[in-house]
């Protein structure tokens, strides 16, 4: 069966500083993989959605970036953090044609900046 | 952009049916209805999905209406751990996005 991982699960960082937040996915292969941000009491914010390896698609401008360096690996980065940065990341996965294939998420990253 | 629209809130009580409407007037013709729900401080969890045919699974049924503007998610005897917010999405057509909006905040009371 298909498993996400997310680590880490809390994080807290002090402004200026950088970010990685790895996942990885196990048990499929080509998935589609996304980064989603969430802040208190909102809803999901996409971020960043790769089909293929070293193909990114970014949704929101920002001070972050992602990358796809292997299939099933999916990076989140960035080189300063700003206060406005804190939120609840989440990664997913879903098959690689996406028509009727749901996706899946981890149990997402609390990134608190200070 | 495809959109959903979902009541902010619901109140249900305990083993009644929690009905939950989602309002997706722009879907695309062969787009599915995705629903997913959250609880506090974790992934959203995958309920279940359709497109044209009503859907049943171990956890949900879904009914979609005919002209697929719209969906209700029934959840048939509602637990206290059914409390959640409650996602319906669509994926944007012609790409891999899907866009979540706030979905329905639903209270399962005791």
């Amino acid at each position: 069966s298909q498993t996400i991982h997310q680590w880490p699960a809390t994080l807290v960082q002090p402004v200026g500083s950088p970010l990685s937040l790895e996942c990885t996915v196990e048990g499929t292969s080509n998935p589609n993989l996304y980064w989603y941000r969430q802040a208190a009491g909102r809803g999901l914010q996409l971020l960043f959605y790769s089909v293929g390896i070293g193909q990114i698609s970014s949704e929101v401008p920002q001070n972050l970036s992602a990358s796809r360096p292997q299939d099933r690996q999916f990076i989140l980065s960035s080189k300063k953090l700003l206060l406005s940065d804190s939120g609840f990341y989440l990664c997913a996965w879903s098959g690689p044609t996406g028509v009727g294939q749901p996706q899946h998420f981890g149990d997402g990253t609390r990134l608190s900046i200070l | 952009d495809a959109k959903t629209t979902q009541p902010p809130s619901m109140d249900c009580a305990e083993g009644r049916a929690a009905n939950l409407p989602c309002n997706h007037s722009t879907i695309s013709g062969n787009e599915y209805v995705y629903w997913y729900r959250q609880i506090h401080s974790q992934g959203p969890q995958y309920i279940i999905h359709g497109l044209k045919n009503n859907e049943t699974n171990e956890m949900a049924s879904l009914i979609i209406t005919e002209d697929r503007k719209s969906s209700t998610l029934i959840l048939p005897h509602a637990t206290l751990r059914d409390t959640a917010v409650y996602y319906c999405i669509v994926r944007v057509k012609g790409t891999y996005k899907y866009i979540f909006g706030t979905g329905t905040r639903l209270k399962v009371l005791a």
